[in-house]
């Protein structure tokens, strides 16, 4: 049973470039959640997404910034023209609506590290 | 969901038991406590979480206190790969909440 995949691990784009990030969830896992780490500082919320819905993307940048997570295939973060200030570890996290035990637990991966030049 | 104050860093000796205290004084009674960790730039991995009860597992315990304003994990027997970030959680059990990450307790285990 694999874990939350994400790929690429490593990322290098110049200015102005896209980036696409993508996260597999866990199998059985309908919700996916991103997170950003800027160097030396804490895990940002961003976007909380479950398939084909968007549930909570109260910490998602207004501009640039979309996300994705459609019936099949991977969740994606997309960065569109990226800027210095967009270098950070990005990391994806998955969990199962888990009733029987009550809650509701992440799984994240090992992220994906945007360096932009 | 409620807020929760961890103190910045701590140092433990290798071998000895780790207590990372956690106050969360605005719990509210649905609200579960949960313990992450960040080991360098890793991933955050999931440690333990409880509701009212101490709970137990082959990683950690988690005492919680009566009333439920304050927590404690405890690592038995910490090793120097245990120094890592340890964040402590609040957090409704509820469909369509996301987790809200606050700075932590560095925990230096120390040779």
């Amino acid at each position: 049973n694999a874990g939350v995949m994400q790929n690429p691990r490593h990322l290098v784009r110049r200015r102005g470039q896209e980036a696409r990030l993508r996260c597999s969830p866990m199998k059985g896992h309908s919700h996916v959640y991103w997170y950003r780490q800027l160097p030396e500082e804490g895990l940002k919320f961003m976007v909380y997404l479950q398939k084909e819905n968007i549930i909570d993307e109260s910490g998602m940048p207004k501009e640039r910034f979309s996300a994705e997570f459609p019936k099949e295939g991977p969740s994606i973060l997309r960065i569109q023209q990226v800027v210095r200030g967009d270098s950070a570890a990005y990391f994806c996290a998955s969990s199962p609506w888990d009733r029987s035990s009550g809650a509701n637990v992440l799984t994240f991966g090992a992220g994906s590290r945007l360096t932009v030049l | 969901d409620a807020k929760t104050t961890q103190p910045p860093s701590m140092d433990c000796a290798e071998g000895r038991a780790a207590n990372l205290p956690c106050n969360h004084s605005t719990i509210s009674g649905n609200e579960y406590v949960y313990w992450y960790r960040q080991i360098h730039s890793q991933g955050p991995q999931y440690i333990i979480h409880g509701l009212k009860n101490n709970e137990t597992n082959e990683m950690a315990s988690l005492i919680i206190t009566e009333d439920r304003k304050s927590s404690t994990l405890i690592l038995p027997h910490a090793t120097l790969r245990d120094t890592a970030v340890y964040y402590c959680i609040v957090r409704v059990d509820n469909y369509g909440q996301n987790f809200v990450f606050g700075p932590g307790t560095r925990l230096s285990v120390l040779p």
